[in-house]
């Protein structure tokens, strides 16, 4: 049975720091991993999806990269700013279940003026 | 323009009450989702459907029973509500084209049972 695990459960950066989200996963045999920003009361926001054939995505100052043989994504946000504090989560899409998103329970970020 | 909606974004109500929540997606997605957050935030999917048939269906009383029109729409009937169905239920689509694609959600509904 898969399952997602975020560290560090929060995290509080100033502002202008780098941001470094990890989440490793037990089963290698993915489709593809999605990261995503909750902010409180709110839904869920994609911020990027990465197949399991890639090794990174990029959008903006974001960048996530996969390494499926040791299970693990990382979720980098450079020059972090206030408007980044949300709570981020990662999912999973494991290969034995072709719709079934396996989440993390996110790590909760605040960026410091 | 919104993506994936849902509605009522708020709801009360009292134990024993039966309540339903909506959803619609304007995004052609074949395949649509029922995911739960819990008070501690996390998040677990309860349904799926594509194209109308039901394809996942996880450990979840019968008491809730999901319910799709067309493709475009997914609804979640909850009957005889517990205090413990208390949550924040999100809907999710997305496209079914060879690999898994992008899970867009709504705002989420939150359902509070007195």
């Amino acid at each position: 049975k898969q399952e997602v695990t975020q560290i560090p459960a929060a995290l509080s950066v100033p502002e202008g720091e780098n941001l470094v989200l990890n989440c490793s996963f037990t089963d290698s045999a993915i489709y593809n991993l999605q990261w995503f920003r909750q902010d409180p009361g709110k839904g869920l926001t994609s911020l990027l999806l990465i197949q399991s054939s890639q090794r990174e995505q990029t959008s903006g100052r974001l960048n996530a990269s996969l390494d499926k043989s040791s299970g693990r994504s990382t979720l980098y946000i450079a020059a972090s700013q206030p408007g980044d504090s949300a709570t981020y989560l990662c999912a999973v899409r494991s290969t034995d279940s072709w719709g079934k998103l396996q989440f993390g329970a996110g790590t909760q970020v605040v960026v410091t003026p | 323009d919104t993506a994936v909606s849902q509605t009522p974004k708020y709801l009360v109500t009292q134990m024993g009450n039966d309540k339903s929540i909506k959803c619609e997606q304007n995004l052609g997605h074949d395949t649509m989702y029922w995911y739960k957050q819990d008070s501690k935030k996390f998040l677990k999917i309860m349904f799926s459907y594509n194209n109308k048939e039901l394809i996942i269906n996880e450990t979840v009383p019968n008491r809730f029973s999901p319910k799709s029109p067309d493709k475009a729409h997914l609804n979640l009937h909850i009957n005889s509500l517990e205090l413990g169905d208390s949550a924040v239920y999100f809907c999710a689509s997305s496209p079914r084209t060879g690999v898994p694609g992008e899970l867009f959600f709504g705002e989420g509904s939150r359902l509070t049972v007195l």
